[in-house]
C-alpha cells in the first residue's frame, strides 16, 4: 500500500540553527505534499506545500524542495526560533488517493534557546 | 472565520461502552475527512465524505466503527463497543472541494480515554 518514510523521528538544534526533515514516499503518482506543524493538544496546522510540478518552494525561513525522480521531499527550516520547536508531518496525496493525505511517522523538533 | 471545531475535547470511557464524536467543519467546505493519531504516531485516515457522494470508508479498522454526515454540514463518528486500543486522537479536517491539492484545515482534535 501507500506509505511514507519520515526521518529523523527526533531532533534538536540549536537556535538560529538549520533543521532539516526528509520523506520518502512510495506512490509515484503523488502531485501534492504538504507539510503539517503540530503542537501539543492542538491538530495539525499546514506550514508549507508543494505540487509535482515544482522543485522548491519558499515561504520566509521555511523551504520544502521535492525530487519526484528520487520520490522524496524534504522540509528546511533556517534560522530556527524556539517557537518551532513542535513536532512536523510530511504527507501526500493525488493519484489513486484524491485528496487522502497519507502522513509520515513524525519528527519532534527540539529547539534549544 | 471560524475554523474547524471538535468535540468533545476528551472524551473517558469504559471498554464496552459506545462514544460520539463531533465534528463542525469549515462552513461551505464539502469534502470533510476523519483521521486517528494514536500515540508517537502519524495520522491514520479513517473515512472521507464529499457533497453527496457515498463516503469513502476504506480506513475504519472495523465494523464497531461507523461516521455519518448530515446536511452535509456536521459529521458523527461512532465507534461502539470500545475497546482500550482505540484510545487516541481522533481528528477531523476539512476543505473546500476534496480534491488532491487541497489545503486541509484540521480541528483540534478528540482525545479518547478507554479504560
Amino acid at each position: 500500500g501507500e506509505n511514507v518514510e519520515q526521518h529523523p523521528s527526533t531532533l534538536s538544534v540549536q537556535e538560529g540553527d538549520s533543521a532539516v526533515i526528509k520523506c520518502t514516499y512510495s506512490d509515484s503518482a503523488s502531485n501534492y505534499f504538504p507539510w503539517y506543524k503540530q503542537e501539543l493538544g492542538k491538530g495539525p496546522q499546514l506550514i508549507i506545500d508543494i505540487r509535482s510540478n515544482v522543485g522548491e518552494k519558499k515561504d520566509q525561513r521555511i523551504a520544502v524542495t521535492l525530487n519526484k525522480t528520487a520520490k522524496h521531499f524534504s522540509l528546511h527550516i533556517t534560522e530556527t526560533q524556539p517557537e518551532d520547536s513542535a513536532v512536523y508531518f510530511c504527507a501526500f496525496a493525488g493519484g489513486t488517493s484524491y485528496g487522502k493525505l497519507t502522513f509520515g511517522q513524525g519528527t519532534i523538533l527540539t529547539v534549544h534557546p | 472565520g471560524a475554523g474547524v471545531s471538535q468535540s468533545p475535547s476528551n472524551k473517558v470511557t469504559e471498554k464496552g461502552k459506545d462514544v460520539e464524536l463531533r465534528c463542525d467543519p469549515i462552513s461551505g467546505h464539502t469534502a470533510l475527512y476523519w483521521y486517528r493519531q494514536s500515540l508517537g504516531q502519524g495520522l491514520e485516515f479513517l473515512i472521507y465524505f464529499q457533497g453527496n457522494s457515498a463516503p469513502d470508508k476504506s480506513g475504519l479498522p472495523s465494523d464497531r466503527f461507523s461516521a455519518e454526515r448530515t446536511g452535509g454540514s456536521v459529521s458523527t463518528l461512532t465507534i461502539q463497543r470500545t475497546q482500550q486500543e482505540d484510545s487516541a486522537v481522533y481528528l477531523c479536517a476539512s476543505s473546500l472541494m476534496g480534491g488532491a491539492g487541497e489545503t486541509q484545515y484540521f480541528g483540534p482534535g478528540t482525545r479518547l480515554l478507554v479504560l
